[in-house]
């Protein structure tokens, strides 16, 4: 099983600053590695896959960048309805999809 | 618009079978599509359990399988769950979703139901 470790567990950020997220693999997953974006009480959305595509109707302050063991998700520029939980998600271990721990963007 | 929503019980008494099934929107299951179901312990993080794919192709968590069992209702247009022996440790929100066309992430995703095992 791959494991998936995402630091910091607690990112504290004032809106309008940039936050970077931090994604690491046990072993390389290439690019094949999906960001998730989660409210309280919703289910997870898509927000990246393939390390850096951002998806359908997703806005351009969303970045990925990484591949092998190292993924960033970036937010240049933090709204209001960004303080979420974030997950990666690796799917190039097949049949074993691993989640990583999650990061919490909350307010400063 | 795909839209999924989960149904099913939500306790369920340790030792018995969960049985979730996620009814699908917008999109006819028996025109393709793999389908998944994720979950969420309170307050954790994102475990996948499974995807099945139309007929009868299915692929599991190894650390589930020997306890899961999906499948395909196209005449319902759903797809469901069953996970036997359930203890505590299975006390989730539990996730269907659709499988991305060409990879094995998630959207859209159902809003989740509470499955809560408990005598």
């Amino acid at each position: 099983e791959i494991l998936m470790t995402q630091s910091p567990a607690t990112l504290s950020v004032s809106p309008g600053e940039r936050a970077t997220l931090s994604c690491r693999a046990s072993q390389s997953v290439s690019s094949n590695l999906a960001w998730y974006q989660q409210k309280p009480g919703q289910a997870p959305r898509v927000l990246i896959y393939g390390a850096s595509t951002r998806a359908t109707g997703i806005p351009a302050r969303f970045s990925g960048s990484g591949s092998g063991t190292e993924f960033t998700l970036t937010i240049s520029s933090l709204q209001s309805e960004d303080f979420a939980v974030y997950y990666c998600q690796q799917y190039n271990n097949w049949p074993a999809l691993t989640f990583g721990g999650g990061t919490k963007v909350e307010i400063k | 618009q795909v839209q999924l929503q989960e149904s099913g019980p939500g306790l369920v008494k340790p030792s018995e079978t969960l049985t979730l099934t996620c009814g699908v929107s917008g999109y006819s299951i028996s025109s393709g599509y793999f389908w998944g179901w994720i979950r969420q312990p309170p307050g954790k993080g994102l475990e996948w359990i499974g995807t099945v794919y139309h007929p009868d192709n299915t692929y599991y968590n190894p650390s589930l399988k020997s306890r899961v069992t999906m499948s395909v209702d196209t005449s319902r247009n759903q797809f469901s769950l069953q996970l036997t022996s359930v203890t505590a440790a299975d006390t989730a929100v539990y996730y269907c979703a659709r499988r991305a066309t060409t990879n094995n992430w998630f959207d859209p995703w159902g809003q989740g139901t509470l499955v809560t095992v408990s005598s």
